[in-house]
């Protein structure tokens, strides 16, 4: 049972280029979630999806997009990157039941220069 | 003031002490709470969920208080392997909000 699980582990982009990061789930979890990690500060929602078809704005989404067109996927497409892009991305899924209780996978490094 | 404050630390403290984290939030409306585990370069992981009455996890206490707004997590006899950050979660907004604190760094010495 691989659980969450995101491509690549390792990007650098230069400015102006775009991305899709990759992640994926096995668990038919209908919640699915995108955050960024910057150093010295809290996780920030950028975008969730309840359920195939259906995405939502999270507190960060300028600058990127997602889709859902699976319940398994859930990909994070940054079209313009910008060096204030720099992060660490999660994705994240959970059940509907207990849509705080998250399972996160090993996340995106990326680099925007 | 922030929506959810915790020490960043490190709290550096020997194999076997009891430690405390607290975690500060300013929406008096906040509804659920949460502890999760962050190990360097790692994702976050569930820790425990934070209920009103207190709960216990083996060594592991958490605590609410919403008269004075915060959460606490004791950790009791700490491993090495307790070494990690503590990040709080904090739901609001009718469960449909989700704040991060920057978590507490524990480093646990030999």
């Amino acid at each position: 049972n691989a659980g969450v699980t995101q491509t690549p582990k390792f990007r650098i982009l230069k400015i102006g280029q775009s991305m899709t990061l990759q992640c994926a789930q096995d668990m038919n979890h209908n919640y699915m979630y995108w955050y960024r990690q910057d150093p010295g500060m809290g996780l920030k929602l950028i975008y969730y999806s309840v359920g195939a078809g259906i995405t939502d704005k999270g507190e960060v989404p300028n600058g990127y997009n997602v889709s859902r067109s699976t319940t398994e996927d859930f990909p994070l497409r940054l079209e313009l990157a910008a060096p204030s892009q720099t992060s660490v991305y999660f994705c994240a899924s959970s059940l509907d039941r207990d849509r705080w209780i998250q399972y996160f996978g090993a996340g995106t490094r990326l680099s925007v220069l | 003031r922030k929506e959810v404050e915790q020490d960043p630390g490190p709290f550096n403290v020997p194999e076997g002490a009891t430690v405390a984290f607290n975690c500060t939030y300013s929406n008096s409306a906040s509804q659920s709470f949460f502890w999760y585990r962050q190990d360097c370069r790692k994702e976050p992981k569930l820790l425990m969920s934070v209920y009103s009455s207190g709960n216990e996890d083996g060594r592991f206490t958490a605590q609410l208080n919403r008269a004075s707004q915060y959460i606490s997590l004791l950790i009791r006899d700490s491993k090495l392997s307790d070494s990690a950050t503590y990040l709080c979660v904090v739901i609001s907004g009718g469960y449909q909000k989700v704040t991060f604190g920057i978590g507490t760094k524990l480093q646990v010495i030999p």
